[in-house]
């Protein structure tokens, strides 16, 4: 069975800095999308940043970046130059087929 | 740019009633989605809808669930006898082929009492 594991439930960084949220993912198939969805207090979802796993070359969006292992199963989120306006709930997701999975979530805090 | 839109933003119903959740997926796209969120959980996946047809439903989506596209622009998401536990976020989704990026809505705020 495919799972999702975001180890962080929480993690702060200060205005400007950078910070990696973790993901690991368990699956047996090697055609396969990985995705970030960010949650605000509003609670919508949001697409941060998707990646291919027949893709070798990282996704970046703007300054959201991913480090995908995929041997490892890793598939983290760096943030860089981080603003108050990244406050939210992080979803680490794994799709095949007609499914999304997600992780449990991290809460990510900015320190102004 | 296209947005999946949901009505109501937020519901409160008594336990055992029926509660419709209304979407309106992007005009193009093909699949459509049901999750949900306990407050405080992981989003979880409901069903998929493709060619008017549940294609996948998760081990939640009891006979207590049903989803119809009734107008070829709806997709409704049906709770028979709502329970306590049936309060949660219920978030619409849509893609245009299966493996694309799926894009959700803002989601329907369903509180049981």
């Amino acid at each position: 069975a495919q799972t999702v594991t975001q180890s962080q439930p929480e993690m702060s960084v200060q205005e400007a800095e950078t910070v990696t949220l973790s993901c690991t993912y368990d699956t047996s198939e090697s055609d396969y999308y990985l995705f970030w969805y960010k949650q605000p207090p509003s609670r919508q979802m949001i697409l941060v940043i998707r990646q291919e796993a027949y893709k070798q070359q990282n996704a970046t969006e703007n300054r959201f970046s991913v480090n995908f292992q995929k041997a490892a199963k890793s598939f983290s989120l760096k943030i860089s130059d981080s603003q108050l306006g990244d406050a939210a709930m992080y979803f680490c997701a794994y799709r095949l087929d007609d499914k999304i999975i997600f992780g449990k979530g991290t809460r990510l805090h900015i320190l102004p | 740019e296209p947005e999946v839109t949901q009505t109501p933003s937020h519901q409160v119903t008594q336990m055992g009633q029926e509660v419709i959740l209304r979407c309106v997926p992007i005009s193009n796209h093909l699949y459509f989605y049901w999750y949900r969120q306990i407050l405080g959980q992981k989003v979880e996946f409901l069903v998929s809808f493709y060619n008017n047809e549940i294609s996948e439903k998760s081990e939640i989506f009891d006979d207590q669930f049903s989803v119809e596209r009734p107008d070829g622009s709806n997709f409704t998401l049906k709770i028979r006898s709502t329970k306590l536990e049936d309060s949660a976020m219920y978030f619409c989704a849509s893609t245009w082929v299966s493996g694309n990026t799926i894009y959700f809505g803002e989601g329907s705020w369903l509180t049981v009492v």
